[in-house]
């Protein structure tokens, strides 16, 4: 089946050790995004990609980075964790706007843990 | 900017009966489309329901409907017959059908309890 697939599920980083999550998707979505969730609160958009092009949301930390080797493949890169940066991120997919059935499909989620 | 509200930080149903959660947004533009994202305790968003603003039909799909009021601004989902797995953190969102428009904006979400 085509879906978002995000590993690891759970990652645990000490403060200040920088870390990667990655997300890969089946679905040949033209767009990606990252979410930051902590608990019982709504998603919080970071970045997301229109095919190559990078789109930053203004109150993104600049600890957050992003990249996007290809199509199938995209990567939250956190320079130096913080404690405030542990919660559950979440990658989602969808096709460009304009297209048919253009909502986003989410993966399962990374929950990150700073020790 | 569009902002989404959702009132109802809990809502609590019995097995087998009707539940209806509440949306409002506020928007400038005519033509956007409307979710409703189910989050259950495993934390994978799973897409309810969809509704574009320029269909006057309330969308269905199985046991979830809404009630879409695009003069109200309102966006209210009603699932019939709970079942226990229906139990989830539900968010209502908003995206713009502009080009430009790519992202989802959330609702705070209602946690739905299901009782048996």
């Amino acid at each position: 089946d085509a879906m978002v697939i995000q590993n690891p599920r759970y990652q645990v980083t000490q403060f200040g050790k920088p870390v990667t999550l990655s997300c890969s998707q089946t679905l040949n979505h033209n767009v990606m995004y990252w979410y930051q969730q902590k608990s019982s609160q709504a998603p919080k958009l970071l970045f997301h990609y229109y095919d190559k092009d990078f789109n930053n949301e203004a109150d993104t930390p600049d600890n957050f980075q992003s990249r996007r080797p290809n199509t199938s493949f995209c990567f939250l890169d956190i320079r130096s964790p913080g404690l405030g940066d542990a919660a559950m991120y979440l990658c989602a997919t969808s096709r460009l706007p304009g297209q048919a059935t253009y909502e986003q499909y989410f993966g399962p989620g990374t929950r990150l843990t700073v020790t | 900017a569009q902002t989404v509200t959702q009132s109802q930080p809990e809502m609590s149903v019995q097995e087998a009966e009707t539940v209806t959660l509440s949306c409002t947004y506020d928007t400038s533009e005519s033509d956007y489309y409307l979710f409703w994202y189910k989050q259950p305790p495993s934390r994978q968003m799973i897409l309810v329901i969809r509704q574009e603003a320029y269909k006057q039909q309330n969308a269905t799909e199985n046991r979830f409907s809404v009630n879409f009021q695009k003069a109200a601004k309102s966006f209210s989902l009603k699932i019939s017959d709970s079942q226990l797995g229906d139990a989830a953190m539900y968010f209502c969102a908003y995206r713009s059908r502009e080009t430009s428009g790519s992202r989802l904006t959330f609702g705070e979400g209602t946690q739905l309890t299901v009782n048996p």
